[in-house]
């Protein structure tokens, strides 16, 4: 399958500060990114569309202006998380899609495990 | 709403035997349906896609799509200790995000 990076694996940060993580798609183009989040135990939980070009689609609910996202190329994805929290601890997840018609496959970065301390 | 069902779990089997997994959704222009596995600590891996009714076979995995009656299953058979994991039900309605399912964790015992 297709492979997308997702760096850092885990990062821990202190309260205020942000923290930047990147996703790539290394071996396709990827207008659309994904970034989910997933707390312990809980199922996966969209957060936005990161859309190469243009403004990130934000779930509800999802502050736009603290998870800041910036899709600048067709392999890169940023998910930005600033003024960081201790309740923003928790496992954030980028996917990037293949896509041929509908029938498109999303792949899985591998995860950053953010600690805000 | 979209919405896609999955029984929590977990399911319990023993090892070599057949585990069978179950997913239902709402939205019946779903196209594309897809499972994957999430080993704890760890990002999803695709493992199955099916696109048309019917069954589809890789290896152990098996899946099976009933448009009709709205429901995705994957079976693995000769389950092994190394399946254990949450399964993860996604489903795709055109050219938009995939709706997951909450995942059916899966533990097959030696």
């Amino acid at each position: 399958g297709a492979v997308v990076s997702q760096h850092p694996s885990r990062v821990i940060c202190k309260s205020g500060t942000s923290v930047k993580i990147e996703c790539r798609s290394l071996d396709f183009q990827a207008t659309t990114m994904f970034w989910y989040r997933q707390f312990p135990k809980k199922s996966l939980m969209l957060m936005a569309t990161s859309n190469e070009g243009s403004k990130a689609t934000y779930e509800q609910g999802v502050e736009k202006d603290k998870f800041l996202i910036n899709h600048a190329s067709l392999t890169l994805s940023t998910l930005t998380v600033t003024s960081a929290h201790p309740e923003d601890s928790s496992f954030y997840i980028c996917s990037a899609r293949v896509e041929a018609g509908f029938n498109t496959e999303a792949f899985f970065g591998q995860g950053t495990r953010l600690t805000v301390v | 709403q979209k919405e896609v069902e999955q029984n929590s779990g977990p399911l319990s089997v023993p090892e070599g035997a057949i585990a069978s997994l179950n997913c239902t959704y709402s939205d019946r222009v779903s196209q594309s349906f897809f499972w994957y596995r999430q080993y704890s600590g760890k990002s999803p891996e695709l493992i199955m896609s099916i696109y048309s009714n019917g069954d589809k076979e890789d290896g152990r995995f098996t899946a099976q799509l009933n448009k009709a009656s709205q429901y995705v299953s994957l079976l693995i058979r000769d389950s092994q200790p190394s399946d254990s994991a949450t399964y993860l039900c996604a489903v795709n309605a055109g050219y938009s995000t995939l709706t997951f399912g909450k995942g059916t964790m899966l533990l097959v015992s030696p």
